[in-house]
């Protein structure tokens, strides 16, 4: 079975600086997604950035970026520019990949990490 | 086109009593699944449904039994409510597999369910 820890419970940022959330997983499967999920008061889950393990380079969004280091099983999430908006839970997210996996769509979460930002 | 919708939002329950909490969606998505969310546990997977007419457990099922009534329901019921089942409930449907691989998982709004 596939787990995923996030280590940080609660992290901070002055407004417009960069901040990093932390995420690593355990898995034995070569093919597999990552996502990162944001989660604001009003509870609605959204789709922040998603990366593929096939694929070498890193996902960007806008000012969301990942560092997906697939040996190490080390997938973080970089917020720049950080704004009054971005505070939220964060919650990074794994799901099996591959042909044998078609249909089978559950993610397995971390913990979260709650982010606030600082005016 | 209002995706996936959940009711009720919120629920309190006397310890013993039954509920069910609704799920629709209208993307015409084969599988719909149910988690629940405690505090510093992350989401967790309940139940599943790959396509209409199968379902099958996640990782606490305990305590629950769901229903896919059609390919656009999936209830998930509660039949004597313990504490331990205070909870956010999260119903999701992703677009599915095949020849046009889609990531997105959508999720209801959520039902913040009490149980005293």
């Amino acid at each position: 079975a596939q787990t995923v820890t996030q280590s940080q419970p609660e992290m901070s940022v002055q407004e417009a600086e960069t901040v990093t959330l932390s995420c690593t997983y355990d898995t034995s499967e070569s093919d597999y997604y990552l996502f990162w999920y944001k989660q604001p008061p009003s509870r609605q889950m959204i789709l922040v950035i998603r990366q593929e393990a096939y694929k070498q380079q890193n996902a960007t969004e806008n000012r969301f970026s990942v560092n997906f280091q697939k040996a190490a099983k080390s997938f973080s999430l970089k917020i720049s520019d950080s704004q009054l908006g971005d505070a939220a839970m964060y919650f990074c997210a794994y799901r099996s990949g591959g042909i044998s996996n078609f249909g089978n769509e559950k993610l397995t979460f971390g913990t979260g990490t709650r982010l606030t930002i600082i005016p | 086109n209002a995706g996936v919708t959940q009711t009720p939002k919120f629920q309190v329950l006397k310890t013993g009593q039954s509920m069910t909490l609704q799920c629709a969606q209208d993307m015409n998505h084969n599988s719909m699944y149910w988690y629940r969310q405690d505090p510093g546990m992350g989401l967790r997977l309940i139940y599943y449904s790959a396509s209409e007419g199968t379902t099958d457990k996640g990782e606490v099922p305990n305590g629950y039994n769901v229903s896919r009534l059609n390919k656009r329901e999936f209830s998930l019921r509660l039949e004597s409510a313990a504490p331990s089942q205070t909870s956010v409930y999260f119903c999701a449907s992703p677009p599915g597999t095949g020849v046009t691989f889609s990531y997105e998982q959508y999720f209801g709004p959520g039902t913040r369910l009490t149980v005293t």
